[in-house]
């Protein structure tokens, strides 16, 4: 249990929906990252945060937003959803905002169906 | 772009055999990270290597860092089935610390 929660497990929803990700970093860790992972691909950076700021964005679409909340958890929010919105959705945290030895720990992931 | 390649892209082998997975850039690394990844679950660290020519071994894995931190391997001696997964470098340019993901391999080891 690398202690990162991710809500929900799956989704499945339609095409022009809205939904929100839920993220738990693991307790102490300052810092969340989300990224997109689609059928048996590697992860697609999308957004960084540490400590309630936005510190990096990768190829995060305008259609897709996050924050991250006093309390360290984070939400993803992806809008107007079309069908190669897809994916696997994973949120992991780690101690710092960078630094050699920062181990990311993610969360069993959010599946999302857009139909 | 910073590019972190990774190869094979897939991998099916029986158990018993030895497999080498490779990572290559021409991007310099302050760190680079191996990740395990199992169905339905996210990726799991099996090692950092930070020097140049570093040598870590897990078990039947050996991971080497590459002399000029530009690439890295991960070698299985006697690959069991429990091995059978979705292997993930990721790189942490000396430049920026942005972490940089190689696309992964998958491996499966056969009975």
């Amino acid at each position: 249990d690398s202690g990162v929660t991710q809500t929900p497990k799956h989704l499945i929803t339609a095409t022009g929906q809205r939904v929100t990700l839920r993220c738990s970093p693991r307790s102490g860790d300052l810092s969340v990252y989300w990224y997109q992972q689609s059928l048996d691909q590697g992860l697609q950076f999308l957004i960084q945060y540490y400590n309630g700021e936005e510190r990096a964005k990768g190829n995060i679409l305008e259609r897709f937003s996050a924050q991250q909340f006093p309390d360290l958890h984070s939400e993803l929010n992806l809008s107007s959803l079309e069908l190669g919105d897809s994916a696997l959705y994973f949120c992991a945290s780690t101690a710092q905002a960078q630094g050699i030895n920062s181990p990311l720990h993610f969360g069993n992931g959010t599946r999302l169906t857009v139909t | 772009t910073q590019l972190l390649e990774q190869s094979p892209q897939f991998l099916s082998i029986q158990e018993g055999e030895n497999l080498t997975v490779y990572c290559n850039s021409s991007s310099v690394f302050s760190s680079l990270q191996w990740y395990r990844q199992e169905p339905g679950e996210g990726p799991v660290l099996l090692v950092t290597v930070v020097t140049g020519g570093e040598v870590k071994k897990l078990k039947r894995l050996t991971f080497q860092f590459g002399d000029a931190r530009k690439d890295s391997s991960l070698h299985i001696t006697a690959a069991q089935p429990g091995d059978t997964g979705l292997y993930l470098c990721a790189g942490m340019l000396d430049s920026n610390y942005q972490l940089i993901w190689g696309a992964g391999t998958k491996l499966i080891i056969k009975p």
